[in-house]
């Protein structure tokens, strides 16, 4: 069974600081990976994906992925209250089918 | 990104009957999913609706119950069969492009089974 892996939290961070949202996937040929924002009653929302090893930078988020670790994580600087949200690591399985499996999510909240 | 719109966007059914779910897309996507939210949940994967051809099941959905259908590139609907209180939850069609693998998901239906 492919798994992703992430802490439920809440992660719970002052307005200002520098939230760390992590993931580990087990399935080793998975390629592609991607961050979704979730609030509370509506869609998921893309935010980020990556598909090397290293950081990626898009404004205040930066995803950061290490394959032989199987672990990736989103960094939110400067974090806002809105950014308080549900935010879901979502792998795509390297079997043929290419679905995107993805992990429960992380509550950030995000303090005034 | 792919514009992408669901209908109805809310729904309150009695059991024992059905609903069907309709996803537009405002461009041609190579893959269209379904996907169910329950409360509190994360998303779990129904079904790969295929184009001209019957939908891909995951483990524990079958056809009878959500049967789908993808007439083209743009278009597909989820049926919930014969609804009970347990099929109470948000269906999200989601879609990927034609040029890349990124993933967007529609708005979602929730869907209230009384």
């Amino acid at each position: 069974q492919k798994e992703v892996e992430q802490n439920s939290g809440p992660l719970s961070v002052p307005e200002g600081a520098i939230a760390s949202l992590n993931c580990t996937y087990s399935d080793r040929g998975s390629q592609s990976f991607f961050w979704y924002r979730q609030y509370s009653g509506k869609s998921p929302e893309l935010i980020m994906f990556i598909y090397s090893n290293g950081d990626k930078e898009d404004g205040r988020f930066t995803a950061q992925l290490n394959k032989a670790s199987q672990y990736v994580s989103l960094l939110i600087r400067d974090s806002q209250p809105s950014d308080s949200a549900t935010y879901l690591c979502a792998v795509r399985d390297g079997g043929s089918q290419g679905n995107l499996i993805f992990g429960k999510g992380t509550k950030l909240s995000v303090k005034p | 990104s792919a514009v992408i719109s669901q209908k109805p966007s809310r729904d309150i059914c009695q059991r024992g009957t059905s609903l069907t779910i309709q996803c537009q897309v405002d461009s041609q996507v190579t893959m269209m999913f379904w996907y169910r939210q329950q409360p509190g949940q994360s998303l779990t994967l129904i079904a790969t609706a295929n184009q001209g051809s019957e939908a891909t099941y995951e483990s524990g959905f079958v056809i009878d119950k959500f049967p789908i259908s993808r007439p083209n590139l743009t278009f597909s609907t989820l049926t919930v069969s014969n609804m009970s209180p347990e099929d109470s939850s948000i269906y999200l069609c989601s879609v990927v492009g034609t040029t890349t693998d990124t993933q967007y998901f529609g708005p979602g239906t929730r869907l209230t089974v009384l």
